[in-house]
This record gives structure tokens, sequence and C-alpha cells, in this order.
């Protein structure tokens, strides 16, 4: 099936650091959604694009959809340590089949 | 919140046995989801519904059924549970406009063994 490579697969961070992940794929995506998962618990929607170019803040985080349409960023200011857990991103193809990435871990070093 | 709650939360089973997970909604959304998460996959989409007896199949059903009779009820059913069917198994619902509302439950953990 069709798939989404979202990078980096972990990050290691300092807190305060600034962090950036992103999706991309090789068809035009209609709707990007960043989604967030704690250990135990489902995912979490963060931040919903449904234009190409928008750029959508939520707090710290930042996400675009690509002018392309096949990509996305997430961008995370100043981490903390509640941010620490697995970011996902999703999107809507052109027959509207809701497709995921693998997910980026994110990890504060001690 | 939307009120969704898996049942159980974690189970272990043998090889050959059935296995029927719960997922319950309090909120009469229309369409739910049976996802499962393994490591490197992300989440992929085993059956969903969109009304009571309304149900279709996602990218990976093999080995796997559902029934919804309620409206607050979606039921998956492993037949036969196997090996390969160990994983985190997550029910959502979409309960907003446009994609960004699905709300997930808190999984349940399923081990074959």
């Amino acid at each position: 099936g069709q798939q989404l490579n979202q990078s980096p697969q972990s990050m290691f961070i300092q807190e305060g650091e600034d962090v950036s992940m992103n999706c991309t794929s090789s068809s035009i995506f209609n709707t990007w959604l960043w989604y967030k998962q704690d250990p135990g618990e489902g995912p979490v929607l963060l931040i919903a694009l449904y234009k190409a170019g928008e750029l959508t803040s939520n707090g710290r985080l930042t996400a675009q959809f690509g002018i392309t349409r096949k990509d996305s960023f997430l961008n995370i200011s100043a981490s903390i340590p509640s941010d620490v857990g697995i970011y996902f991103c999703a999107g809507t193809d052109s027959n509207y089949q809701l497709i995921w990435g693998a997910g980026t871990k994110l990890i504060i070093k001690p | 919140d939307a009120g969704i709650t898996q049942s159980p939360r974690h189970k272990v089973t043998e090889t050959g046995t059935p296995v029927t997970l719960r997922c319950h909604q309090t909120e009469n959304h229309r369409y739910m989801y049976w996802y499962r998460q393994d490591p490197g996959h992300g989440l992929r989409l085993i059956h969903y519904s969109y009304g009571v007896k309304d149900t279709d199949k996602g990218e990976v059903s093999d080995g796997y059924s559902v029934s919804r009779s309620k409206t607050e009820d979606f039921l998956l059913t492993l037949e036969s549970a196997t090996s390969s069917q160990t994983s985190v198994y997550f029910c959502a619902i979409k309960d907003g406009t446009g994609w960004g509302g699905y709300t997930f439950g808190s999984g349940t953990r399923l081990t074959v063994v």
C-alpha cells in the first residue's frame, strides 16, 4: 500500500533545543495531520492542515502543508521533557484514504 | 472528550483461540475504526464501520472480522489467533468535521503465545 516516509525515526535532543521532523509522499495529499502518542495511550491530534502552503501553530508547535502537496513538516521550539513521545504524520490521498507515517520517537537527553 | 473505551487493555492468548476486542463510544458517532500498531509500521487500518451493520475492510483485514450491532459498540474478532497478530490494537472514532477529527482509545495490547 501507499506509504509516507517520515524522518527521522528517532531523535535525541537536549531540553531547550528546537526539533524538526518531516513527512514526504510520492503522490499528492489533500490533508496533513500531525499526532503525538504518549506511552500506553492512543495518538492525540496536534495540528491539522487542509491547504497547500498552510502554516499553522499550536503553542510551541508549528506545522506546514508543503506547496507541492507531497510533504509536511512539524517544528517544536524550545523542547521540554513532556515533549517526549512518538510523533506521527498522517495524510489523506486522492482517494481520501488516511495513510500514516511510521513515527518519529523523541527522546530528551538527561 | 469523545468518550471512547477499549477492553480489555491487556490480553495474552494461545495460538488458535478466538479473541474479541471491544470498542465502546458514548457519543453516537457514525464512523469507527480498528487499527493495529507495530514498530516501524505506524498505524494500519484493519476494518472500519460507517454505521450499524455497515463495515468495510482496511489495509490489513486478513484474519480479522468485525461487527457493529449497535452504534456505540464496534467489536474486532480474531477467529483463530496467530503469533503475527501480536500487536497493540487501537479503536478510533471520527468525531469532527474534516479529516482531523479522529479520537483514539487507549489501546489493547494483545500477545499471542
